[in-house]
Formats: C-alpha cells, sequence, structure tokens
C-alpha cells in the first residue's frame, strides 16, 4: 500500500543550525513528491516539488529512489522557518490523489 | 486571482446536529479535495470532486458526504454530528489534471458539543 512515513512529530533546532525534515514513502510506481508548510495562522500551501528541482526559500529535497526518501533541508535554519511541515505524494493510479504524511512541527530556537 | 474561500469560517454544534460547509475554488479549477485536520490525526483526506463527480475518497463513515455544483463550487455535509468531528475542515482546490498544486483554503473550525 502506498504511503508517506515522517518519522518526527517534533522537530526543534537552534537558528542557525542545518534542518532535515524526513520523509520515506511507499510507492511501486513513479512517485511525485511535494512538501507542504502550514505557518502560524496561515493557510497550508506547496512549499516545493521534485520535478521543479528548486530551492524555495533555502529549502532543497532531493528524491532518493534507492533509499525511497525525499527528505528537506535547509543548511541555516531561520526563526520563520517555525511551521508545520507535511510531505505527500501524488497517486497517479487514484488520479493523483495526494497521500500525506502525518507531518513533523518544526521549532526554531532563537 | 482570489484564493480559495471557505464559509463559514466557525461554527458551533451541538452532537446528533448536522451541518453544511461551503467551498468556492480558485477561478478555472475544478477539483475541490476535502481533508479534516486535527492535532492528534494530523491531515486526513475526506474526499475530492471532479467535474461534478466524486473522483477519490477516504476512510470516513457515511456520515460525511458531499457535492460539487457545475460552476465548481463544493459543499461537504455531516449529519449526525459527534463530539470527534470536532475539527478544522479544509478545502483545496486544483486545476485536476495531473499532479498539480492543491491551494488551500482558509478552513471551517466545526466545534461540536
Amino acid at each position: 500500500a502506498q504511503r508517506v512515513t515522517q518519522p518526527e512529530k517534533l522537530l526543534s533546532v537552534f537558528k542557525g543550525a542545518p534542518v532535515e525534515l524526513k520523509c520515506n514513502y511507499s510507492y511501486s510506481g513513479s512517485p511525485e513528491l511535494f512538501w507542504y508548510v502550514q505557518y502560524s495562522r496561515q493557510r497550508l500551501q506547496l512549499l516545493l516539488r521534485h520535478i521543479s528541482r528548486e530551492s524555495i526559500k533555502g529549502f532543497t529535497a532531493d528524491l532518493n529512489k534507492g533509499e525511497t526518501s525525499f527528505h528537506l533541508k535547509k543548511p541555516f535554519a531561520q526563526e520563520e522557518d517555525s511551521a508545520m511541515y507535511y510531505c505527500a505524494l501524488s497517486r497517479m493510479a487514484s488520479n493523483y490523489q495526494l497521500i500525506w504524511g502525518a507531518g513533523t512541527k518544526l521549532i526554531i530556537k532563537p | 486571482k482570489a484564493g480559495v474561500t471557505q464559509t463559514p469560517r466557525y461554527l458551533i454544534k451541538t452532537r446528533g446536529q448536522q451541518v453544511t460547509l461551503s467551498c468556492s475554488p480558485i477561478s478555472g479549477h475544478r477539483s475541490v479535495s476535502w481533508y479534516q485536520q486535527t492535532p492528534g490525526q494530523g491531515l486526513q483526506f475526506l474526499f475530492e470532486y471532479f467535474s461534478e463527480t466524486q473522483r477519490n475518497k477516504g476512510n470516513f463513515p457515511g456520515r460525511f458526504s458531499g457535492r460539487q455544483f457545475s460552476n465548481s463550487r463544493s459543499e461537504m455535509n455531516v449529519s449526525t454530528l459527534e463530539l470527534g468531528d470536532s475539527a478544522l475542515y479544509l478545502c483545496a482546490s486544483s486545476l485536476g489534471q495531473g499532479a498539480n498544486e492543491q491551494y488551500f483554503g482558509p478552513g471551517t473550525r466545526l466545534t461540536v458539543t
């Protein structure tokens, strides 16, 4: 069965430290993966998707098919990065329905 | 473009009652998905509508239903409310073809007492 796993419910790091939010998936086909972010009192919004290979707000994520992972990374965390982060997989077999991870709450300490 | 709008923003209901939530997608978007968000369960997929047809469905009881109109606006209905239905209900719209970005509304905060 298709599944997205975010093993950390909560991640707390100091400002300026590197950040890595883990995402593992299980999917038999070619995955399309996304990271969505929800800042406090704001709407859930797309942060980045693997096919665009962009760096958004300093975050990058590389699809590792061998390890079935799509970890989100940022070399130097900023306080404004504190938010809830969700990893999601688009399931082509079901009209691209998104399968969501449980989310990781990232707290950046000053 | 105007973003996704949801009405009402807040709602308080009593157990056993029913409720209808509304979602207006971004103009041109034909897909509307509904989610339940709670602190304990995170984001749970309810269902997705595309061109007035339910295209995908999550694992929720039949008390949860929805529909989509010809202008792509969507409604979600919950009958016989239970305390556990208290949550933030989010809708998201997308173009609906392919793995497109979903644009989320602000949500409707439902409290069941």
